[in-house]
């Protein structure tokens, strides 16, 4: 059974503060990594999609790196801010021939306090 | 506004019944995506069509099915609904098969009662 886990489920930090997140997926016929963020009575929005071991990409204050070899990304947000609090999902892709799979993992909820 | 529409908003329907969601895709999107995100729940993926075709599977139950027509738009199909199908669907849509960037809609709120 595919599982993809992150951590931690949810964190508090104070405005300013560099957090970071951990999504760890299972490595074999991997194909792509993709964080979102969710803020609340909203949709899931598109981050960054990664696909090459060592991938590092950035968005802002946000930035996310993948190491497919162990199977896990990091996300990073530098210098948090009261708007950055949200739900933030990591999902891995898998191929599969004719039949492909898409996991997610629960999430980790960020609230920044101001 | 990501370009993704999902008709109708909300849906409010009884036990035993049958719905059906509608999701347009943005304009040159292959994919279509289904989701249910449940009271207490996170986002469960649950099928991908790409250009027609069933591509990806994840946790969708017997009793819903869907499909994605000639001109990209795509159903999902509920039926003999339970109090438990109670939940907000998305429907997301990406441009290739497997490792694009996902534009989700608005969602549906679908409510059985």
């Amino acid at each position: 059974i595919l599982n993809v886990e992150q951590s931690p489920q949810s964190l508090h930090v104070q405005e300013g503060d560099s957090t970071n997140f951990t999504c760890s997926f299972p490595s074999s016929n991997f194909y792509a990594l993709h964080w979102y963020r969710w803020e609340t009575a909203k949709s899931p929005e598109a981050l960054f999609v990664m696909t090459l071991n060592g991938d590092e990409k950035k968005k802002g204050r946000i930035s996310a790196t993948l190491n497919t070899k162990e199977g896990y990304s990091y996300l990073y947000i530098k210098g948090s801010q009261p708007e950055d609090s949200a739900t933030y999902l990591c999902a891995s892709e898998y191929y599969g021939g004719a039949t492909n799979k898409l996991i997610f993992g629960t999430g980790t909820l960020l609230a920044v306090q101001p | 506004d990501s370009g993704v529409t999902q008709t109708p908003k909300h849906l409010i329907t009884a036990t035993g019944q049958r719905v059906t969601l509608r999701c347009s895709p943005r304009s040159g999107d292959l994919s279509v995506y289904w989701y249910q995100q449940s009271l207490d729940q996170g986002l469960q993926f649950l099928i991908q069509y790409y250009n027609g075709e069933e591509r990806a599977k994840g946790n969708i139950l017997e009793r819903f099915s869907a499909q994605q027509f000639p001109d990209l738009h795509s159903e999902l199909n509920l039926s003999s609904l339970e109090l438990g199908d109670s939940a907000l669907y998305f429907c997301a849509s990406s441009p290739g098969a497997i490792g694009d960037e996902q534009f989700f809609g608005p969602g549906t709120r679908l409510t059985v009662l």
